[in-house]
C-alpha cells in the first residue's frame, strides 16, 4: 500500500517553462488537494478536488492548473513557471475514516 | 472562512522543560483540529487530532492538546521536551478544506 506518491522529488525549471507535478493515491480517496509550503507561511492550499471531474480553487490558485480525470490521479500543472513558484509542494488525499495522507513532497526551484 | 493563527513563530525551550504551542482558529461550526510536526527536509507527521468528544486529546510522542471552544484554541503541550522534538509544528483546521497555520519552529537547548 503506497499511499500518496509524488513525482518528481526535485525539479529545477527555467522561468517560462511548463511542467506537471504528478500525484497518485491508491486508497480510493475521493478528496485530494495540493499545497505549497514556503518559510514562515505554513502550507497554503492551491487547488483541491472532491472527486473525479470536480476541482476547485484554494487559497493561492493563480499560476496553477489542475484536472481530475480519475480517482487515483491529481496532477498539478505550471503553465509558465515563475521564480515566485519556487516552493515545496505537497499532495494529499483524504477520507473521513483515515483522515489526511500526505505525499513526501516535491521541491521545485524556478531560476 | 476558516483560518488558523499560530502566534509564535519561533520558541526555544530547555531540554526537560515543559512546552505549550498556541493555536487559535476561526470557523463557524465545531471544526476538526490537527497538529502536525515536520522535521527539516521531511514530510508531515500527524501528532494528534480532535474530531469530537473529550476535549483533551492524547497524541504520539507524549504530546497532548486541549480544545477550548470558548477561546477558539487548540494548544499543544508536552510536559518534558526532548532534544529530538526540535522541529516545526503546524496546527490545522478542517471545515470543508484543511487549512494550516503559519507554523511554530521549536528549538531545544541542551
Amino acid at each position: 500500500n503506497a499511499g500518496v506518491t509524488q513525482t518528481p522529488k526535485f525539479q529545477v525549471l527555467k522561468t517560462g517553462q511548463s511542467m506537471t507535478l504528478q500525484c497518485a493515491q491508491d486508497m480510493n480517496h475521493e478528496y485530494m488537494s495540493w499545497y505549497r509550503q514556503d518559510p514562515g507561511m505554513g502550507l497554503r492550499l492551491i487547488h483541491y478536488s472532491v472527486g473525479a471531474g470536480i476541482t476547485d480553487q484554494g487559497e493561492v490558485p493563480n499560476g496553477y492548473n489542475v484536472s481530475r480525470s480519475t480517482t487515483e490521479d491529481f496532477p498539478l500543472r505550471l503553465l509558465s513557471a515563475a521564480p515566485s513558484q519556487t516552493s515545496v509542494y505537497f499532495c494529499a488525499s483524504n477520507d473521513r475514516v483515515v483522515g489526511y495522507t500526505f505525499g513526501s513532497g516535491t521541491r521545485l526551484t524556478v531560476v | 472562512a476558516q483560518s488558523v493563527t499560530q502566534p509564535d513563530i519561533h520558541i526555544t525551550v530547555s531540554e526537560g522543560a515543559s512546552l505549550e504551542l498556541r493555536c487559535n482558529y476561526s470557523y463557524g461550526a465545531t471544526p476538526y483540529l490537527f497538529w502536525y510536526v515536520q522535521s527539516p527536509g521531511q514530510g508531515l507527521q500527524l501528532l494528534l487530532k480532535y474530531f469530537s468528544g473529550d476535549t483533551l486529546v492524547q497524541g504520539i510522542k507524549g504530546f497532548e492538546a486541549e480544545f477550548k471552544r470558548s477561546q477558539s484554541s487548540f494548544n499543544l503541550r508536552k510536559p518534558s521536551v526532548h532534544w529530538s522534538d526540535a522541529a516545526e509544528y503546524f496546527c490545522a483546521v478542517q471545515g470543508g478544506k484543511l487549512i494550516f497555520g503559519q507554523g511554530t519552529e521549536l528549538s531545544v537547548k541542551p
